[in-house]
């Protein structure tokens, strides 16, 4: 299956602290995608990666693509209570446009 | 808001029932894309349409089809409806014709539809 895995699959944080969340994937693709869902809510596109792109950054989020490693990671610093919901990533091979499992993060006040 | 309408929002049936959910696409996005996600199975692809044709398919069953109208509205009719159906139901819409080119475009998704199915 192409779809992809998050890593970690549940992440509990302090509010200020930063966040990563990785998302590994196992074909060649056009580009990745991160998306925020909060509970019970409709998918929210964060942040797009091309493959021929390494690092991209929107705001507090900041993403990394390691094509040969077929990886990615999405960083969210100093975060907040409602930065509090499950990331997605999404990845794009042309063919199919295809989710990962999500991870759950909930950030402490 | 997205600007991709779900209605209805919650819908409750018994098993063996038909439902029909309904996706208006955000303003000026040709390609409409259906999903169920479901806590064990999370976020699994159905089918997509673009511009009233079926463009790619998805893990979608033989008792569910959709079709999308000359008004790009979507609608997923699911039949003989089984517990395990039981899910949200989404829908999301972008501009990118999809399979066979690269997307570059991000999804816009409705807030879907919780199907109880009892």
């Amino acid at each position: 299956s192409q779809q992809g895995e998050e890593d970690p699959q549940a992440l509990s944080i302090q509010e200020g602290e930063n966040a990563t969340m990785n998302c590994s994937y196992k074909t060649s693709i056009n580009n990745l995608q991160w998306y925020r869902q909060n509970s019970g809510r409709g998918l929210v596109h964060l942040i797009l990666i091309r493959s021929n792109e390494r690092e991209k950054h929107s705001g507090r989020l900041r993403v990394t693509l390691d094509t040969s490693k077929k990886s990615s990671s999405l960083l969210i610093t100093a975060s907040r209570a409602a930065d509090t919901a499950s990331y997605f990533c999404a990845t794009d091979t042309g063919n199919q446009f295809y989710f990962g499992t999500g991870t759950s993060l909930t950030v402490i006040p | 808001d997205s600007g991709v309408t779900q209605t209805p929002k919650h819908l409750i049936t018994a098993t063996g029932q038909r439902v029909t959910l309904r996706c208006s696409p955000r303003s000026g996005d040709l390609s409409v894309y259906w999903y169920q996600q479901s806590l064990d199975q999370g976020l699994q692809f159905l089918i997509q349409y673009y511009n009233g044709e079926e463009r790619a398919k998805g893990n979608i069953l033989e008792r569910f089809s959709a079709q999308q109208f000359p008004d790009l509205h979507s609608e997923l009719n699911l039949s003989s409806l089984e517990l395990g159906d039981s899910a949200l139901y989404f829908c999301a819409s972008s501009v990118a014709p999809g399979q066979g080119s690269s997307y570059n475009s991000p999804l816009h998704f409705g807030n879907g539809t919780r199907l109880t199915v009892t």
